[in-house]
């Protein structure tokens, strides 16, 4: 149980694009969505945290309008890079959880983003 | 706030010796405490947690970690160590009422034969 899936893996896009990646809660319902970004060898960054039908919150220095966040139901949240930039290349990670989860978090298998 | 430290950036073992890495928190209260393991390229996955009850927490692969309040410590362990275990190591701190997770910056293990 608790399986949550990205969508793409990878994908390659030319600079002033924009992508959307896909994160699914497969077999519940998660009240929270969480997006990461991890760049290589280094930790996991803490992006922005949705909840459904809600506005997503952002942490300090990223930019909203850049990372466009939609939490449109209990099993979908879609993180859209815009205008996207080599810069932006990354690996973006998302998260879910329940209300019942003790802050215990469900990971995707991540996305990684390279912008030419 | 909350924080966590992993002292160890790199971890080398032998296979099939025993293994430990470090996990130091800061808050104030009981946190909620997790280990999670990520293999190259993949998500995270989770090993163990610890939310109250016995300090000493199974998790799956055959890791195990210890709640410590009076050192702020919840360092994993395992046995005897298998050249699959080679992989990034995280812990991570949350707190009750505050949905986000804290991580630390990772050890990343490697097994040698």
């Amino acid at each position: 149980g608790a399986v949550v899936s990205q969508h793409p893996s990878w994908v390659i896009c030319k600079s002033g694009t924009s992508v959307k990646i896909e994160c699914r809660s497969l077999d519940f319902q998660a009240t929270t969505m969480f997006w990461y970004r991890q760049f290589p060898k280094q930790s996991l960054m803490l992006m922005a945290t949705s909840n459904e039908g809600s506005k997503a919150t952002y942490e300090q220095g990223v930019e909203k309008d850049k990372f466009l966040i939609n939490h449109a139901s209990l099993t979908l949240s879609t993180l859209t890079v815009t205008s996207a930039h080599p810069e932006d290349s990354s690996f973006y990670i998302c998260s879910a959880s329940t209300m019942s989860s003790y802050n215990e978090q469900f990971f995707g298998p991540g996305t990684r983003l390279t912008v030419l | 706030a909350q924080s966590v430290t992993q002292p160890d950036i790199h971890i080398t073992v032998s296979e099939g010796a025993s293994l430990e890495l470090r996990c130091n928190y800061s808050y104030g209260a009981t946190p909620y405490l997790f280990w999670y393991v990520q293999s190259p390229g993949q998500g995270l996955q989770l090993l163990l947690k610890y939310f109250s009850g016995d300090t000493l927490v199974q998790g799956i692969k055959g890791f195990e970690a210890e709640f410590k309040r009076s050192q702020s410590s919840f360092n994993l362990r395992k046995p005897s160590v298998h050249w699959s275990d080679a992989a990034e190591y995280f812990c991570a701190v949350g707190t009750r009422g505050n949905e986000k997770l804290t991580f630390g910056t990772g050890t990343r293990l490697t097994i040698i034969p």
